[in-house]
């Protein structure tokens, strides 16, 4: 069956510094992976998709970024951590055909990240 | 522009009462996903629609493709079912890379 592994699960990190999100899926091939965050009294925003090793699309201009490097790995990244990067940031995956899952998507465990 | 709008935004009820979340959308979908969010919890997905009704226990979620509407029922509503429910729906445009379009959520209180 497959999973997904979100990590870490929570962080406090200072204005300025890195950061890094990890995501891992089980169990599938060539999944598309996605990155969203849901900042405070807002809903679910899609930050970065991607349908292939190294292939990211960004949806929103910001100060982070992601990397695919192997097939099951998504990272979330920034160099300088703002204040408005707080939020909750969710990892999902879904098949790239209907007989790999894809006609549903499935969610890490997410990760409150909080810039102070 | 696909929208999709959840009502209401807030709700507050005592356990036992029934209970409906509305969900509209713009476009045409190949999906339609409800989703449960605890306080300082992860999401869950609870069911995904594209026709027709699914029961799981005491959540029953419906959905109308031609109205491009669904709701999500909770009977015997608990203190335990107190979440933020979500919707978000997989356009056929576009729809398979760019993942879901998610409503606002609708916050709901059940009171013992």
């Amino acid at each position: 069956s497959q999973t997904i592994h979100q990590w870490p699960a929570t962080l406090v990190q200072p204005v300025g510094s890195p950061l890094s999100l990890e995501c891992t899926v089980e169990g599938t091939s060539n999944p598309n992976l996605y990155w969203y965050r849901q900042a405070a009294g807002r809903g679910l925003q899609l930050l970065f998709y991607s349908v292939g090793i190294g292939q990211i699309s960004s949806e929103v201009p910001q100060n982070l970024s992601a990397s695919r490097p192997q097939d099951r790995q998504f990272i979330l990244s920034s160099k300088k951590l703002l204040l408005s990067d707080s939020g909750f940031y969710l990892c999902a995956w879904r098949g790239d055909t209907w007989a790999r899952g894809g006609n549903t998507i499935y969610f890490g465990e997410g990760s409150w990240l909080t810039v102070v | 522009k696909n929208e999709v709008e959840q009502s209401p935004q807030n709700l507050t009820a005592q356990e036992g009462e029934f209970i409906t979340i509305n969900c509209s959308y713009s476009v045409g979908i190949s999906a339609l996903h409800w989703l449960q969010q605890h306080p300082g919890g992860g999401i869950v997905s609870l069911f995904m629609l594209s026709s027709g009704k699914k029961k799981h226990g005491r959540l029953i979620a419906t959905i109308n493709i031609q109205e491009k509407h669904s709701s999500l029922h909770i009977t015997a509503s608990h203190p335990r079912d107190s979440a933020v429910y979500i919707c978000a729906v997989c356009p056929y445009s576009g729809g398979g890379a760019d993942g879901l379009t998610f409503g606002k959520g609708t916050h709901l209180i059940i009171q013992p």
